[in-house]
């Protein structure tokens, strides 16, 4: 167990839908992480916070945001949800942004259905 | 995108063979790291090796980075069933994002 929590496990939506991902850090650790796991484009960096500030942006589509909050937890939200979206996402904790040398510790990962 | 490349893509071994898998990656690098994967499940941390480093162990785990050639292997020694699983190497550049390859997937049979 990492100590990242993320929930749901699993969500099954339709296309053109909207949903959040919720992710709770490791406790003491203020940056969090965003990662697409999909068949195809295998694990993609999405998109990086930092207590409470976007900190760094890879393949993040347009349609999809996120935000930290106050106390650290983070919600990465999909809107107009295509096929294509479907993958496992993964939120992940480190404890600072200073360091590239800091590991990253993921959580189990929600798995996401566009039907 | 993908910065580092595993591999063999798959690898199959029995219960106390070695396994060994390569990362090549393209870009200076500050550190390496590997990472397991079960599944479909999340990810577990195994071992971080930094840029100015040759060669570290945890465990039954040898990890060796070459700068110059631009590679890493993840050497599993005396394996066990329950090392079946994926392993991604992730590079770490000046930046904080990780970079992964597509992940050897290695089965242990007993």
């Amino acid at each position: 167990d990492s100590g990242v929590t993320q929930t749901p496990k699993h969500l099954i939506t339709a296309t053109g839908q909207r949903v959040t991902l919720r992710c709770s850090p490791r406790s003491g650790d203020l940056s969090v992480y965003w990662y697409q796991q999909s068949l195809d484009q295998g694990l993609q960096f999405l998109i990086q916070y930092y207590n409470g500030e976007e900190r760094a942006k890879g393949n993040i589509l347009e349609r999809f945001s996120a935000q930290q909050f106050p106390d650290l937890h983070s919600e990465l939200n999909l809107s107009s949800l295509e096929l294509g979206d479907s993958a496992l996402y993964f939120c992940a904790s480190s404890v600072v942004v200073s360091s590239p040398t800091d590991t990253q510790y993921f959580g189990p990962g929600t798995r996401l259905t566009v039907l | 995108s993908q910065q580092g490349e595993e591999d063999p893509q798959a690898l199959s071994i029995q219960e106390g063979e070695n396994a060994t898998m390569n990362c090549s990656y393209k870009t200076s690098i500050n550190n390496l790291q590997w990472y397991r994967q079960n599944s479909g499940r999340g990810l577990v941390h195994l071992i971080l090796i930094r840029s100015n480093e040759r060669e570290k162990h945890s465990g039954r785990l040898r990890v060796t980075l070459d700068t110059s050639k631009k590679s890493s292997s993840l050497l599993i020694t005396a394996s066990r069933a329950a090392d079946t699983a994926s392993y991604f190497c992730a590079t770490g550049d000046s930046g904080y994002a990780l970079n992964f390859g597509k992940g050897t997937s290695l089965l242990v049979t007993p």
